[in-house]
């Protein structure tokens, strides 16, 4: 079974960074992109960025291009995104979702909860 | 402003056949698989339609089409729980990025 486990709430302050993981399972790390997409409070979804696990390589949206880092961690199975120089704006619920190269995503995990507020 | 269009409301009733749209253009939904994500009560998103499938455990209720520009989700005998947010999404080409309509409310009546 495919599954997508991400790291729990938090809480943080303007300026500071946060760093959420998404573990997976029940199938090879290697094999899909990881994406990463922000859904504030009552608004749609939208794409963060991605990253091969494979090589490592990651892809950055336009709009967080310069304060977030997606990475992967191929000894644990486990991406990373990290979001810097966090603003009241930031406060949403981050998903990590599988996909292959330019196609849609086909599994989601659960979603983290990231508020900032000081 | 998404890049991709949607409806913002769509309802039905219990039994009915409802389609909702998503507009892009040749470099996006022209020229990609596209993916129709459901989201209920605010929790996860879970894919209802990923390009021509229908992933496991989605009732055959719900089939995807696509032409030209246009991708469509079609649910073909509504359900009281298939009321929620409905996303899609496609990759674009001119972006190098995955770009989402704006979700549509679908109101089962």
């Amino acid at each position: 079974e495919v599954q997508l486990i991400q790291s729990g709430t938090e809480v943080k302050k303007p300026g500071t960074t946060v760093k959420i993981s998404c573990k997976i399972s029940g199938y090879t790390f290697t094999d899909y992109f990881i994406h990463w997409v922000q859904q504030a409070p009552g608004k749609g979804l939208e794409w963060m960025g991605l990253v091969d696990p494979e090589d490592g390589e990651p892809v950055y949206a336009e709009k967080f291009q310069g304060r977030v880092t997606i990475t992967a961690d191929t000894s644990t199975d486990t991406a990373y995104m990290e979001l810097t120089s966090l603003r009241s704006e930031d406060t949403a619920v981050y998903y990590c979702a599988r996909g292959e190269a330019e196609r849609p995503f086909d599994y989601w995990g659960q979603g983290t909860l990231v508020t900032v507020s000081s | 402003q998404s890049a991709l269009t949607q409806e913002a409301s769509v309802s039905g009733t219990v039994g009915q056949k409802v389609t909702l749209s998503c507009t892009g253009n040749s470099i996006n939904i022209g020229s990609f698989a596209v993916g129709w994500y459901q989201q209920i009560s605010h929790s996860a998103p879970k894919t209802v339609m990923f390009g021509d499938s229908l992933p496991s455990g989605i009732p055959d209720r719900f089939s995807g089409s696509k032409s030209g520009t246009t991708a469509s989700l079609t649910i073909s005998g509504l359900q009281p729980e298939d009321e929620g947010d409905y996303y899609c999404s496609t990759w674009d080409y001119s972006l190098s990025a995955q770009v989402f309509g704006g979700g549509t409310k679908l109101t089962v009546l």
